[in-house]
Parts: structure tokens; C-alpha cells; sequence
């Protein structure tokens, strides 16, 4: 079955800088890629997502790059504050239109921490 | 539009009894998935539910159930509970159509199992 790996498991940096978060799938008949922002207390929130037949989207100061040859995909924040701080998941998953939504596999998740 | 709401936010059961969690999708929405998240396991899959039909399912045992009402509404069920089943389950929409694979996530209930 699919298996989705991500690294790193912890990341801080000082407000201003960037944040990337790299994962890897291992089942090429996925064709979604959905990053969530989990806070505290909270369920995890969509905060940007890819499609196969899309290599690079772009929202604000959050991008998503998806290579489907190497099998991976990566979340870049620019201009990080201390409000994105917050555990990011990766997800992966091959849902078919009209058909099942299709279960999402998940990273293990990356605790970032931005410094004020 | 509302989001995905749960019920209840907690719950602290005993080891042996059953539980029920509750679902209520955003307007519109038909497809509810229900997850688990544990520390140790991450956000792992149970199952999904369409048109009142289990139309996929995660590799879970049998005490963990589920059923979908006309409404959309959802319930998991957790039989004989154990002191492992104690996490957060999360429960997803997605509406129809081409982005029916986007997935929005309601708050949790909170189990413990003591």
C-alpha cells in the first residue's frame, strides 16, 4: 500500500525566514497531494493542495512543487510568522472522480516552531 | 457555510464499554471519512461513506464501525473499547464533482479510555 514519508519532525526558524517540509510517496497511482496545518486543540486545516497534473501551485506565501518522477512533493513558507507555527502534515492519495474520495495516507507530521 | 462539527468534543469511557461519535458534514457535502489520531500511529484511515453506503475502509477491526443517515450525517461506533483506542477521531467531508477528493476536517472528539 502507499506509504508517505516526511521530513523534517522538527523545524524552527526566526520569523522572517523560510520553511520547507519535504515527503515522499511510494504508490504512483496517487494523483492528490493536500498539506494540513494542525493547531493545538484543533483538526487539521487545509491549507493548500496539488494535483498530478500540476508540478507547482502557489497561494500567498505558501507554494506546494510536485515531482512525479522522484515521487516527491514539498510545502514552502516564505516570510514565516509566529502564527504558522503549528504541526504541517503531508498527504497523499488516489481518489477518482466520481468514485471514492479515496483514503488519505499521511506523513508523520512536522512540528514547526517560528521564533518572534 | 458551516464547517464539520462533532460531537461530543470529549468523552472518557471505561475499558469493555461502547462508544458512539457523531458527524454532521458541511452542507452539501455527501462523503465522510472518519480518521484516528494516535501519537505513536499518526492520522490513520477507517472509513468512508457515501449515499449512506461504506464505499472504502481502512485495515481496522471489526469493533469499529460506522453508518451514514440520508442526511449525510455520520456515526462511528467503537465496541468493547480498549485502552489503545484512546485518541482523536477526526472526521472529513468532501462534496461531489471534481475536487471530490478535498477533504475538510472537523474538530475531533477527544477519547480516553481508562
Amino acid at each position: 500500500g502507499e506509504n508517505v514519508e516526511q521530513h523534517p519532525s522538527t523545524l524552527s526558524v526566526q520569523e522572517g525566514d523560510s520553511a520547507v517540509i519535504k515527503c515522499t510517496y511510494s504508490d504512483s497511482a496517487s494523483n492528490y497531494f493536500p498539506w494540513y496545518k494542525q493547531e493545538l486543540g484543533k483538526g487539521p486545516q487545509l491549507i493548500i493542495d496539488i494535483r498530478s497534473n500540476v508540478g507547482e501551485k502557489k497561494d500567498q506565501r505558501i507554494a506546494v512543487t510536485l515531482n512525479k518522477t522522484a515521487k516527491h512533493f514539498s510545502l514552502h513558507i516564505t516570510e514565516t510568522q509566529p502564527e504558522d507555527s503549528a504541526v504541517y502534515f503531508c498527504a497523499a492519495s488516489s481518489a477518482h472522480y466520481g468514485g471514492s474520495q479515496g483514503n488519505l495516507i499521511f506523513g508523520k507530521g512536522t512540528k514547526l516552531s517560528v521564533k518572534p | 457555510k458551516a464547517g464539520v462539527t462533532q460531537t461530543p468534543r470529549y468523552l472518557i469511557k471505561t475499558r469493555g464499554q461502547q462508544v458512539t461519535l457523531s458527524c454532521s458534514p458541511i452542507s452539501g457535502h455527501r462523503s465522510v471519512s472518519w480518521y484516528q489520531q494516535t501519537p505513536g500511529q499518526g492520522l490513520q484511515f477507517l472509513f468512508e461513506y457515501f449515499s449512506e453506503t461504506q464505499r472504502n475502509k481502512g485495515n481496522f477491526p471489526g469493533r469499529f464501525s460506522g453508518r451514514q443517515f440520508s442526511n449525510s450525517r455520520s456515526e462511528m461506533n467503537v465496541s468493547t473499547l480498549e485502552l489503545g483506542d484512546s485518541a482523536l477521531y477526526l472526521c472529513a467531508s468532501s462534496s461531489p464533482g471534481p475536487t471530490s477528493d478535498t477533504q475538510y476536517f472537523g474538530p475531533g472528539t477527544r477519547l480516553t479510555v481508562l
